[in-house]
């Protein structure tokens, strides 16, 4: 049974460059979030969707980052344009229940470099 | 602001011994505390959970304590194997789980 899937597993990009991150969930889960993962701020919690709808985005640090869930398979997170403080390791996980009061699958997570 | 904090910040246990790490937390509309435990290159996984309707709950080895008017939970590892070597982190959640800091623990055989 497949877990949370991210992709790229690796990105390295030049400062001012537009990057995508993709996320599938966990099939039948109806919550979604992405976390930012680095070793001064730890995981930090950027967004999270319910039923693909954003319930909280409270945690995007500005107007570079945008995340989306078209549908309930499939969830990106962009940053345009991109800075060397954005590197960090990028999490995305589901969870059967609404809200996060039930267990948190997470993917192998997206390593960003901006050079 | 840290909403959850967590400590010590890296634990070096020898094997066999008792691994723990404690946590603390302000917000009271907190109602769910789970541990995650991150092997490097891998996201958290679930270790265990506890609601504050009860003030301590065991799976194996491990064991939480939860103390509701100190706003404090630890986790407590039995028997400390070197598999257990990773990343602990406590969370907290009122809807959005909010992650401590991490504990690095290694158990050195």
């Amino acid at each position: 049974d497949a877990g949370v899937i991210q992709s790229p597993r690796h990105e390295v990009t030049e400062m001012g460059q537009e990057v995508t991150l993709r996320c599938k969930p966990i099939s039948g889960h109806n919550s979604l979030f992405w976390y930012r993962q680095t070793m001064m701020r730890g995981l930090e919690l950027l967004i999270y969707f319910n039923n693909n709808v954003p319930i909280d985005d409270s945690g995007m640090p500005e107007d570079r980052f945008s995340a989306k869930m078209p549908n309930a398979s499939f969830s990106t997170l962009k940053i345009q344009p991109s800075e060397p403080r954005d590197s960090a390791v990028y999490f995305c996980a589901s969870s059967l229940s609404a809200g996060s009061t039930g267990e948190l699958f997470f993917g192998e997570g997206s390593r960003l470099t901006v050079l | 602001q840290q909403q959850v904090k967590q400590s010590p910040q890296s634990l070096i246990v020898q094997k066999g011994g008792i691994s723990i790490i404690n946590c603390a937390y302000e917000n009271t509309a907190f109602d769910y505390f789970p541990w995650y435990q991150q092997f490097p290159g891998k996201g958290p996984a679930l270790l265990i959970a506890i609601r504050p309707d009860v003030s301590e709950k065991k799976e194996g080895r491990f064991t939480i304590s939860f103390n509701k008017s100190a706003k404090q939970f630890s986790l407590h590892i039995m028997d400390s194997q070197p598999g257990d070597s990773a990343t602990y982190f406590c969370a907290a959640s009122d809807g959005r789980l909010i992650f401590g800091t991490g504990t690095r623990l290694q158990v050195f055989p």
